[in-house]
């Protein structure tokens, strides 16, 4: 089984609908973030949790939310979804350990607004 | 975090050595140069990290410069599966773990 998680891997919807990916891992890792990835560009960081209740904005964290009520489970929700939110999303874990460890991503939502 | 700067792609051929080199000219002491792969549709995936001179593992050599303002990835011998981009990146010591990813370097392996 894969140690990093998202659900689903695939999301069409429509403008104004209100969205929410998943991500659960197994490896233990305190260490949560969220990207997307826009074609042809490198990922970007929308939220990040250190620990449960612990919620970081990222770069360019407007018109989402997150939820982080356990260790092993890390949710983004888009309340209102727009067009320009269609986008690759990528959710990673990393230890505690050390800022500069390995960051271990899942295979990725691909989100379609219409 | 220093930016960094890479060639948006590179062709090669199966069996040769592809070096792929990194600028990131404002790197502070406290930073690491580490490098990620990423296949289509796919997360990105760790290859290898180093602080100064050289690293080596399974997959690939990381040669740094004493002055660590640039780096360079080398893939020995690269096969078709070697396709994907690679992107370098700068990650800092009790910086929170943020990662800043640039385009990276789309690599393709030909016959």
């Amino acid at each position: 089984d894969a140690d990093v998680t998202q659900t689903p891997r695939n999301r069409i919807t429509k403008t104004g609908k209100r969205i929410m990916l998943e991500c659960s891992q197994t490896k233990g890792h305190d260490r949560m973030y969220w990207y997307r990835q826009d074609p042809g560009l490198g990922l970007r960081l929308i939220y990040y949790s250190f620990d449960v209740k612990d919620i970081n904005k990222g770069e360019i964290s407007d018109g989402y939310s997150v939820s982080r009520q356990a260790q092993a489970k890390f949710s983004l929700s888009l309340e209102s979804a727009i067009p320009n939110q269609t986008a690759l999303y990528f959710c990673a874990t990393q230890t505690a350990r050390d800022s500069t460890d390995t960051q271990y991503f899942g295979p990725g939502t691909r989100l379609t607004v219409l | 975090l220093a930016k960094t700067t890479q060639p948006i792609s590179m062709d090669s051929y199966e069996g040769q050595e592809v070096n792929i080199t990194c600028s990131h000219n404002n790197i502070a002491t406290n930073d690491y140069i580490t490098w990620y792969q990423q296949f289509p549709s796919q997360g990105p995936r760790f290859i290898i990290q180093g602080y100064k001179t050289k690293v080596t593992n399974e997959v690939a050599s990381l040669f740094i410069p004493a002055d660590r303002k640039s780096s360079t990835l080398s893939l020995p011998r690269v096969s078709l599966s070697d396709t994907a981009v690679y992107y370098c990146l700068v990650a800092r010591e009790n910086q929170g773990g943020k990662l800043i990813f640039g385009q990276g370097t789309e690599l393709s392996v030909k016959p």
